[in-house]
């Protein structure tokens, strides 16, 4: 069963605002959301992280449900350049903890 | 800007042969991972460091797998026997936090196992 949930692909037109989702309806009282995202043929970048309060930094903003049981990713107003596979990663499981990062959403900004 | 580098980039080899992987971290960076990537899938943790102690092997296949990263600043990667099934990227990581953000990926290693 997937820990993460993100829609395989999406599209948005430059300068519009991207909006991925994810469902972690396992994830722990305590940890973390992360985002990272992959631009082809490049290791992953970091985006933004947390945990119950939505947060805001220089490249995106991230609102998490008050379940916590999934988050929204924002690009307030996209370009080219953040074409990418974008991960929602979360750390679940109970005496184990395993660190998962899901298949990523494929986005295409279109000119 | 300073940057994670890794050798080789590329990498081919025959089922049942060793393989090594080098990776030297951001100055600095006391936590480092290696990564599988699968083509069209998304990271696998392998191994977290921190500083020379390892914190986390958990899904490590350890029968054929193992890293090192004796004075806690570069790491490797070994795996011995390679199999058909270990072709892909592997990626290493470093952070200057315990947790997970903040990682710093370099280029990757790309392993063909003929």
């Amino acid at each position: 069963d997937a820990k993460t949930t993100q829609p395989p692909s999406m599209d948005c037109a430059e300068g519009r605002a991207a909006n991925l989702p994810c469902n972690h309806s396992t994830i722990s009282g305590n940890e973390y959301v992360y985002w990272y995202r992959q631009i082809h043929s490049q290791g992953p970048q970091y985006i933004i992280h947390g945990l119950k309060n939505n947060e805001t930094n220089e490249m995106a903003s991230l609102i998490i449900t008050e379940d916590r049981k999934s988050s929204t990713l924002i690009l307030p107003h996209a370009t080219l350049r953040d074409t990418a596979v974008y991960y929602c990663i979360v750390r679940v499981g109970g005496s184990n903890y395993q660190l998962i990062w899901g298949a990523g959403t494929k986005l295409i900004i279109k000119p | 800007e300073a940057e994670v580098a890794q050798s080789p980039r590329y990498k081919i080899t025959e089922k049942s042969q060793a393989v090594a992987f080098w990776c030297d971290p951001i100055s600095g960076h006391a936590t480092l991972y290696w990564y599988r990537q699968i083509l069209g899938q998304g990271p696998e943790l392998l191994v977290q460091f921190q500083d020379e102690s390892v914190v986390d092997d958990s899904q490590l296949p350890k029968d054929r797998f193992s890293a090192e990263r004796l004075k806690g600043v570069d790491s490797t990667l070994k795996i011995q026997p390679a199999e058909l099934g270990d072709s892909a990227m592997y990626l290493c990581a470093s952070s200057p936090r315990r947790d997970y953000r903040e990682q710093f990926f370099g280029p990757g290693t790309r392993l063909t196992v003929l």
